[in-house]
């Protein structure tokens, strides 16, 4: 069974940094690509990153690109999510998904990071 | 970047009702779309790809359609269960998802 982890959600201040985790098993975590998604309180889907199989590919949303780095560590079965210059506008349940054939098929339970002083 | 609205943002509706949601892409998008549900407290589960193929054990009373830069998902007959937040997603250039719809129950 395909289960996807997301940890390291927390209460952080305004311009503050933050790492997510996202512990990856029941499949072969180095053969997909992978994402973030998030969703703030209340509000709609929002697609953050996606990184390739091997780490050396990655895309970005216009709202986090330049303070948010996604990275991935095949040999832990991991992906992680960096976020720098955290702003209230980042509050929100961060959601690991796999992807799969262009689709996000499997998803995390989420994480909740929020952004306040 | 490709721009998904979705309409309407809320829906009301009775178990047993006929339901369409709409969607649309802000350019051609071909039929790379896909449709999710989303329950509240829960993670989104994809239910259509390729803007017409349903996703394995998806009852059959959803169906979606359409091509380019219109599609909709349509709820044949409305099932207590299927009462939920409904978005549409592109998948032809990064990936993008409409606002949502909230079917509620009338």
């Amino acid at each position: 069974e395909v289960q996807l982890v997301e940890s390291g959600g927390a209460l952080v201040q305004p311009g503050g940094s933050l790492t997510l985790s996202c512990a990856a098993s029941g499949f072969t975590f180095s053969g997909y690509e992978m994402h973030w998604v998030r969703q703030a309180p209340g509000k709609g889907l929002e697609w953050l990153s996606h990184i390739d199989t091997t780490g050396s590919t990655m895309y970005y949303a216009d709202s986090v690109k330049g303070r948010f780095t996604i990275s991935r560590d095949n040999a832990k079965n991991s992906l992680y999510l960096r976020m720098n210059s955290l702003r209230a506008g980042d509050t929100a349940i961060y959601y690991c998904v796999r992807l799969e054939q262009h689709l996000l098929t499997s998803w995390g339970q989420g994480t909740l990071v929020t952004v306040s002083s | 970047d490709i721009q998904m609205t979705q309409s309407p943002s809320t829906l009301s509706a009775s178990v047993g009702d006929r339901i369409t949601i709409s969607c649309r892409a802000s350019q051609s998008i071909s039929t790379w779309l896909a449709w999710y549900q989303q329950k509240p407290g829960k993670a989104p589960k994809l239910l259509i790809y390729r803007a017409s193929s349903l996703e394995s054990g998806v009852p059959s009373r959803f169906s979606a359609s359409g091509s380019g830069t219109e599609f909709t998902l349509t709820i044949s007959s409305l099932q207590p269960d299927d009462f939920a937040t409904y978005y549409c997603q592109q998948y032809i250039t990064l990936w993008t998802f409409g606002q949502g719809t909230k079917v509620e129950i009338k």
